[in-house]
């Protein structure tokens, strides 16, 4: 049982390229969701999903888009890399309302804009 | 809105020292889930504790403890005897039951256990 994958783990771009990262969860979760990490901070949310089909913002959403095609992915899309966006990463998932599992997180994908 | 603030940035103590990190929550709902997460040097986020908001008991686990206290909304860790292995970045976080339960997220206790 893999739980929550990320790909890559680390990646360098170039401001104002553009790249996907992947999230991928064999636990057949319903939710899912992307946070990222500045140095010295805590996690903030960038987008949610409760199910196949429907995404929502969360807290810092502008830059990115994601899709959920399946239960199983979740990726997130950086269209033009800026400076700001170099954070690391984090995929989660949930089983859905009321479960007593707590949230699976991913490794994490270190990425920086240069 | 709902907020996690954890004062302390950063705490240094000597190995076998006790230390407890600080965790004050607001939220307007009624019923909540407050977690604690481990962020060791390798950058993984370890679950530590979840605790729903309606059971105010507190908990041990080994030399981990947790204080939940809903008129201070505060939840604070313990950390006793404390070994090197301990130090890590140490996040508190809240979100609700009932929703999506997106977590919000303090901004992290940076511990350093000297030997």
């Amino acid at each position: 049982n893999a739980g929550v994958t990320q790909t890559p783990k680390f990646r360098i771009l170039k401001i104002g390229q553009s790249m996907t990262l992947q999230c991928t969860q064999d636990m057949n979760h319903n939710y899912m969701y992307w946070y990222r990490q500045d140095p010295g901070m805590g996690l903030k949310l960038i987008y949610y999903s409760v199910g196949a089909g429907i995404t929502d913002k969360g807290e810092v959403p502008n830059g990115y888009n994601v899709s959920r095609s399946t239960t199983e992915d979740f990726p997130l899309r950086l269209e033009l890399a800026a400076p700001s966006q170099t954070s690391v990463y984090f995929c989660a998932s949930n089983p859905k309302t009321g479960s007593r599992q707590p949230q699976h997180f991913g490794d994490g994908t270190r990425l920086s804009i240069l | 809105a709902q907020k996690v603030t954890q004062a302390q940035t950063e705490i240094s103590v000597v190995e076998k020292e006790d230390v407890t990190l600080d965790c004050v929550y607001e939220t307007r709902d009624t019923t909540y889930y407050l977690f604690w997460y481990k962020q060791p040097p390798s950058g993984e986020l370890v679950f530590l504790i979840r605790r729903n908001s309606f059971d105010e008991q507190n908990e041990i686990s080994g030399r981990y403890s947790w204080n939940f206290q809903k008129s201070t909304s505060s939840f604070n860790f313990t950390i006793t005897a404390s070994q090197v292995v301990d130090s890590a970045v140490y996040f508190c976080a809240l979100s609700d039951i009932q929703g999506a339960q997106k977590l919000v997220f303090g901004q992290g206790t940076r511990l350093t256990i000297n030997p």
